[in-house]
Order: structure tokens, then C-alpha cells, then sequence
């Protein structure tokens, strides 16, 4: 039971150039999130998917796009990476069987140069 | 939207003093609060939750009060111990199924040996 996956750990880009942040889940949670985290700023929420089918605007969802893929991938694209994206990348998911408690995966350290 | 404010941004203490961190939020709606503890390089971790019908929630050294009528909690961390080193977000939500959280901008505890 590997809990919430991420791939890639690290990334370094160019301004304008594209990547997708991967993220699955073996918990069989309905809902998924994608956060961001910098400095002094806590975790904001980029958008999530309550469901398979289903996704929504977080708080900060400019320059971003999203796929729920399937119950259990949910994948976050950047299409033309600009260096305000430099942060950290948290996915996470939840579901009824745990209380809706949001279990985090280990995180994307994205770097846009 | 919501808003959680948290506070210090920086806490240091001796091993075995007590450590309390603490919350404010706008949105008198939110009736779900839980805290994470984010260790380095890793995805934060939940180590305590508190629902809006329930005014204190203890688990061994770390506890959870809650204050709906002046909107703050806190978390209370005795018998403190330098693994307790680490970064705490408090978060506000609802209870829907997807839970959208409102993550305040964390606390950095030491615990000096």
C-alpha cells in the first residue's frame, strides 16, 4: 500500500516549455487535490476532483490544467511554464472510509528558470 | 472565502517545555480543523483533527482546542521532544465530501536538546 505517488521529484524548466506532474493513489479515495506551497505561504489549492469525471477551480487554478484520468490518477499540467510556477507540488486524495482526511503525497520540487 | 491566520511563524522550546501554536478563520461555516505535521522534504502528515461539535480532542502529548464562538483553535504539544521539530499548518473546512481545506501559513517548532 504506497499511499499517494508523485512523479517526478524534481524538475527544472524553461520559461515556455510544458511537463505533467503525475500523481496516483491505491487508497480507492473518490476525491484528489493539487496544491502548491511556497515560502510563507502555506498550501494553496490549485484544483481537485471531487470524483471520477469531475474537477474544479481551486484558489490559484491560472496557468494550470488538470485531467482525472481515472479513479485513481490525477494528473496537473503546466502548458507554458512561467518562473511565479517555482514551488513545491503536493497532490493529495481523500475518501469516506478515512473521514474525508486528505492524505498528501511526497511532493514535486518544480524549478522554472 | 476562507481565511486562517496562524501564528508564531517561528517557535522555539526546551526539551520537555510545551509548545502551543495558534488559529484564527473568517468563515463561520467551517466545522472541520485539522493540523499537519510537515517533516523535510517530505508531504505534510495529519496528527490531529477537531470537528465543530467537539471543544477539546487529545491524542497522548498533542491536543486540539477549539473556540467556534471567537473562531480560533489550537494545538497544544507537551513533553515536547526534538523529533516535534518540524513545520505545523492548521486548516479550515467544510464537510463536504470533498473536503476543501484552507491551509494557514505554518509554524517551524524547534526543540532545542
Amino acid at each position: 500500500n504506497a499511499g499517494v505517488t508523485q512523479t517526478p521529484k524534481f524538475q527544472v524548466l524553461k520559461t515556455g516549455q510544458s511537463m505533467t506532474l503525475q500523481c496516483a493513489q491505491d487508497m480507492n479515495h473518490n476525491s484528489m487535490y493539487w496544491y502548491r506551497q511556497d515560502p510563507g505561504m502555506g498550501l494553496r489549492l490549485i484544483y481537485y476532483s471531487a470524483s471520477e469525471g469531475t474537477t474544479d477551480k481551486g484558489e490559484v487554478p491560472n496557468g494550470y490544467n488538470v485531467s482525472r484520468l481515472n479513479k485513481r490518477e490525477f494528473s496537473l499540467r503546466l502548458e507554458s511554464a512561467a518562473p511565479s510556477q517555482t514551488s513545491v507540488y503536493f497532490c493529495a486524495s481523500s475518501g469516506p472510509a478515512g473521514g474525508h482526511t486528505q492524505y498528501f503525497g511526497p511532493g514535486t520540487r518544480l524549478t522554472v528558470l | 472565502g476562507e481565511n486562517v491566520e496562524q501564528h508564531p511563524s517561528t517557535l522555539s522550546v526546551q526539551e520537555g517545555d510545551s509548545a502551543v501554536i495558534k488559529c484564527t478563520y473568517s468563515d463561520s461555516a467551517s466545522n472541520y480543523f485539522p493540523w499537519y505535521k510537515q517533516e523535510l522534504g517530505k508531504g505534510p502528515q495529519l496528527i490531529i483533527d477537531i470537528r465543530s461539535n467537539v471543544g477539546e480532542k487529545k491524542d497522548q502529548r498533542i491536543a486540539v482546542t477549539l473556540n467556534k464562538t471567537a473562531k480560533h483553535f489550537s494545538l497544544h504539544i507537551t513533553e515536547t521532544q526534538p523529533e516535534d521539530s518540524a513545520v505545523y499548518f492548521c486548516a479550515a473546512g467544510d464537510s463536504g465530501s470533498a473536503r476543501q481545506l484552507t491551509f494557514g501559513s505554518g509554524t517551524q517548532l524547534t526543540v532545542l536538546p
